[in-house]
C-alpha cells in the first residue's frame, strides 16, 4: 500500500515569506497527486491537482510540483498571510483506473506568523 | 450554493450503542466517499458508493460498520456496539461523474463521534 510522508507536522514561517510544504511517497507513483487545507473543526478543501505527466501548476499565490523519480511533491505559498494557516494534506489516489478514494498524509500544520 | 452537509454533527455515544451518521452530498454529484480521520491524522478512506452501488468497502474497520446510500443520493454509516476505539471525526465527500475528469472532492464538515 501507499505511504505518504509529509515533512513535518508543524511548520512556523513569517508573514511575507515563502512557505515550502513536501509530500513524499514511498510505492507507486500515482496518476496524480492532489493538496487539501484543512481548517480546525472542519473538512478538507481541494486546492490543486497535479498530474504525472505535469512538472508544474500554479493557482495565485500557491504553486505545485510533481517529481515522479524522486517520488515527491513540493507545495509553495508565496507572500504567505495570516489567514494561509491551516493544516495541509497530501493525497494520492491508489494504483490503476476505475478507483477514486484517496490516501492522505498525516498532514503538515502551517502557522504564518504576523 | 449547497455543499455537502452531514449530521449530527457531533454525536457522544456510550460504548455498546448503536450510532447512524447522515451525510447529504452535492446534488448530482455520482461517487460518494466515507472517511475516518484521527486527531492529528490524515483522512483513512472507509468506503466508496457509485450511485447506489457500493465498490468498495475494504477500508470499513470491522463488521459493525455498515454504510448504505439506497437512492444513489443521502447515504448513511451506522456503527454497531459502539467502541472507544471508534472515537473519531466521520468525514462524507462527495465528487462529481469521474468522466469529467474532475478528481477534486468536497468534504463535508464531518460528525465528530465520542464513545464514553
Amino acid at each position: 500500500s501507499q505511504k505518504i510522508e509529509q515533512n513535518s507536522e508543524a511548520l512556523n514561517i513569517q508573514e511575507g515569506k515563502t512557505a515550502t510544504l513536501t509530500c513524499n511517497y514511498t510505492n507507486y507513483s500515482p496518476a496524480y497527486l492532489q493538496w487539501y487545507r484543512q481548517d480546525p473543526g472542519r473538512g478538507p478543501v481541494f486546492l490543486l491537482l497535479i498530474r504525472e505527466n505535469e512538472k508544474e501548476k500554479r493557482k495565485e499565490r500557491l504553486k505545485v510540483t510533481f517529481d515522479t523519480t524522486l517520488k515527491q511533491s513540493l507545495f509553495h505559498i508565496t507572500a504567505s498571510q495570516p489567514a494561509d494557516s491551516a493544516t495541509y494534506l497530501c493525497a494520492l489516489p491508489p494504483r490503476g483506473a476505475g478507483s477514486y478514494q484517496l490516501t492522505f498524509g498525516k498532514g503538515t500544520k502551517l502557522s504564518v506568523i504576523p | 450554493g449547497a455543499g455537502v452537509s452531514q449530521s449530527p454533527r457531533y454525536k457522544v455515544a456510550k460504548r455498546g450503542q448503536d450510532v447512524a451518521l447522515r451525510c447529504d452530498p452535492i446534488s448530482g454529484h455520482v461517487s460518494l466517499f466515507w472517511y475516518q480521520q484521527a486527531l492529528g491524522q490524515g483522512p483513512e478512506f472507509l468506503t466508496y458508493f457509485q450511485n447506489e452501488a457500493q465498490l468498495d468497502k475494504s477500508g470499513l474497520p470491522s463488521d459493525r460498520f455498515f454504510a448504505e446510500r439506497p437512492e444513489g443520493s443521502v447515504s448513511t454509516l451506522k456503527i454497531q456496539r459502539t467502541q472507544q476505539e471508534d472515537s473519531a471525526v466521520y468525514l462524507c465527500a462527495s465528487q462529481a461523474l469521474a468522466g469529467t475528469f474532475s478528481y477534486e472532492q468536497y468534504f463535508g464538515p464531518g460528525t465528530r463521534l465520542t464513545v464514553t
